[in-house]
């Protein structure tokens, strides 16, 4: 079955990076995007970017622009998502998730199982 | 950038039918896609393109998009659907995805 497989909790100190690796199985790891949502404790989901892995094409949200990058190793049809200069507002559950697009748009299924990154001194 | 606005709760008793909304500017230009996420767990998918369904997924839920509003309706709410639930368009002018803030649907 279709699945996404992330990389295990970390914890960080301002002013590191972070590196999230996100595993896909049962499909064609370069057929569909990846895209990239956090969620802080107790809020919503916000998305951060999309990935082309055949491509490496990425998109990033203007907040996260210059902080954040996305790669791909497709022998190991993994994607990274890495965020630097790291700050307490960071923490978060990190979520991959396979994105579907036509007719102009773009969902996302299946979800990994998220990635808890704490920053913290 | 494009602003998805949903009411923080809504509360249904067992059995009768809930109603979330999505709010945006002609948003019944875009897709809309649903997501429900219970506590602990990773969202997932429930509708996408205004009211396909995937597979698993219960005929009791559905949706719509007209206007300036989107709906996801859940008939004959169940226990079990007590979840916060996510509207997602995609805005194609910026290339980027966005989410409304999220629903907490509470079965009385």
């Amino acid at each position: 079955q279709v699945q996404l497989v992330q990389s295990g909790a970390e914890v960080k100190k301002p002013g590191a990076s972070v590196k999230v690796s996100c595993k896909a199985s049962g499909y064609t790891f370069t057929s569909y995007d990846i895209n990239w949502v956090r969620q802080a404790t107790g809020q919503g989901l916000e998305w951060m970017g999309w990935m082309n892995p055949n491509s490496g094409n990425t998109g990033y949200a203007q907040k996260f622009q210059g902080r954040v990058t996305m790669t791909r190793n497709t022998s190991i049809s993994t994607a990274y998502m890495e965020l630097s200069s790291l700050r307490s507002e960071d923490t978060a559950v990190y979520y991959c998730a396979r994105g579907f697009v036509g007719g102009g748009t773009e969902w996302f299924d299946p979800w990994g199982q998220g990635t808890l990154v704490t920053v913290s001194s | 950038s494009y602003v998805l606005t949903q009411p923080p709760s809504v509360s249904v008793a067992p059995g009768k039918t809930a109603r979330i909304t999505c709010g945006g500017n002609n948003i019944g230009s875009k897709s809309v896609h649903w997501y429900q996420q219970k506590p602990g767990q990773a969202p997932v998918l429930v509708i996408y393109y205004d009211s396909d369904r995937p597979s698993g997924i219960p005929e009791r839920f559905s949706g719509s998009n007209s206007g300036n509003t989107a709906t996801l309706t859940i008939s004959r709410v169940e226990a079990g659907d007590e979840a916060d639930y996510y509207c997602q368009v995609w805005d194609s002018s910026s290339d980027h995805g966005v989410f409304g803030g999220g629903t907490k649907l509470t079965v009385l």
